[in-house]
């Protein structure tokens, strides 16, 4: 299986304020694609953001952006103006090759918003 | 749309029983995948299928079985429940493409004593 490091077990973010989620991943793939999932409490599995790794722009969607540093390996996860619903645990994922469908997932971080 | 559906969200099994977790979707995604997830870990992948009458094996296959006769359902069975498979279970489902998200049930939460 490929290889996902999410090294910040949990992280406290005030609100509004921007938390940066840190992931790398080992691939020998050129083609591969990178998401991140949210996981509230409640336990079910939220999709956020896909970046392919031939993107030559960083992924956003609304307050999420995705900074890939392709020749780092690394695809950390940015949420901006954090709100307190935003308090969830967040898996890096990582799909290898043009035509291979299987995730694999890094251990996840715990975001905590303070107000 | 349903999305995807699992049954049943909690199950207590004792050691040596044998159940099925069902999964259905209803948004014609040939690609559907069994997960389980457990403390201080991500999600691992246990089977999957590409389409009916395909599945193959993922990262932790042991004491796992799926069949995949319809588009609609991939159920996943457990053939003799160990303490070892307590976890919670994620079905995932996506159309087939490279950039194709795949979308995740409610989750199934089995006990195994």
């Amino acid at each position: 299986a490929q290889k996902i490091t999410q090294t910040q077990p949990g992280m406290f973010v005030q609100e509004k304020e921007a938390v940066t989620l840190d992931c790398t991943y080992d691939t020998s793939d050129q083609s591969y694609g990178l998401f991140w999932y949210k996981q509230p409490s409640s336990g079910e599995m939220i999709f956020l953001i896909y970046q392919g790794s031939y993107d030559e722009q960083n992924a956003t969607e609304g307050r999420y952006s995705l900074n890939f540093q392709k020749a780092r390996k690394s695809a950390n996860l940015v949420i901006s103006a954090s709100q307190l619903g935003d308090s969830a645990m967040y898996f890096c994922a990582m799909r290898p090759g043009s035509n291979d469908y299987k995730l694999s997932f890094g251990a996840g971080t715990t975001v905590t918003v303070r107000a | 749309n349903a999305g995807v559906t699992q049954t049943p969200k909690f199950q207590v099994l004792k050691t040596g029983q044998s159940m099925t977790l069902q999964c259905a979707q209803d948004m014609n995604h040939e690609y559907m995948s069994w997960y389980r997830q457990d403390p201080g870990m991500g999600l691992r992948l246990i089977h999957y299928s590409v389409g009916a009458g395909i599945t193959d094996q993922g990262e932790v296959p042991n004491g796992y079985n799926v069949s995949r006769s319809t588009t609609e359902d991939f159920p996943l069975r457990l053939l003799s429940a160990a303490p070892s498979q307590t976890s919670v279970y994620f079905c995932a489902s996506s159309y087939s493409g490279p950039a194709e998200t795949q979308y995740f049930g409610p989750g199934t939460r089995l006990l195994v004593l």
